[in-house]
């Protein structure tokens, strides 16, 4: 089983769509929670840390349920633009400074016209 | 500044040569880290440097990968022997100290084994 495990779609959305995005970690050690966004043939590159208490950057919201062991990512008003893999990130360090992270295999959207 | 770099972009190999992959981290970042992603999966740890120091290499897959970093700064992974299951992109990230939590990824390489 993989350590981290997220549901690799595709998600096909209409823009303007609200889609959610789940993933659960199996290592109750984990400290630091992230999602990042890789477009097609890039890099990764960090989307936003996920705190217990919820956290909203514009029309991303993401959430942690440490009780659960589950990490979600919510995205608003959908654009062509927020068209790309959504990976779903551990850490078991406090910071990514000591640690390794964890990658699940990514969720791929696509939202169209 | 300057992000990560990573060369070559691109490596073609025979399956059975060697090859070499460099990463220049960020200026001052100390910490180092290596990573595969196969397609269509997630990037998986290969290994980590804090400055020249290899405090993790749980993840290279086999004995024929070998990572260094010499002076705590430009690093290289090589691969010896290579076989087809290496293909992959190779991503090298770096942090600096008491930094924020984020990793800053180069570009990869990618590697096609044929």
């Amino acid at each position: 089983r993989k350590e981290v495990e997220q549901d690799p779609g595709p998600f096909n959305v209409p823009e303007g769509a609200t889609v959610a995005f789940n993933c659960t970690y199996s290592n109750s050690a984990s400290q630091s929670f992230f999602w990042y966004r890789q477009d097609c043939r890039k890099e990764p590159k960090l989307l936003m840390s996920v705190y217990s208490s919820g956290n909203e950057d514009g029309r991303f919201t993401a959430q942690l349920n440490r009780a659960s062991q589950y990490i979600s990512l919510l995205i608003r008003d959908s654009k062509l633009s927020d068209s790309a893999t959504y990976l779903c990130v551990v850490n078991k360090a406090s910071s990514s400074n000591t640690g390794k992270l964890i990658f699940g295999q990514g969720t791929t959207l696509q939202v169209k016209p | 500044g300057a992000g990560v770099s990573q060369s070559p972009r691109y490596k073609v190999a025979k399956r059975g040569q060697d090859v070499a992959l460099r990463c220049d981290p960020i200026s001052g970042h100390v910490s180092l880290f290596w990573y595969q992603q196969a397609l269509g999966q997630g990037p998986e740890f290969l290994t980590y440097f804090q400055n020249e120091a290899q405090l993790d290499k749980s993840g290279l897959p086999s004995d024929r990968f070998f990572a260094e970093r010499p002076e705590g700064s430009v690093s290289t992974l090589k691969i010896q022997r290579t076989q087809q299951e290496d293909s992959a992109v190779y991503l090298c990230a770096s942090i600096g100290r008491g930094g924020t939590d984020t990793q800053y990824f180069g570009p990869g390489t990618r590697l096609t084994v044929l």
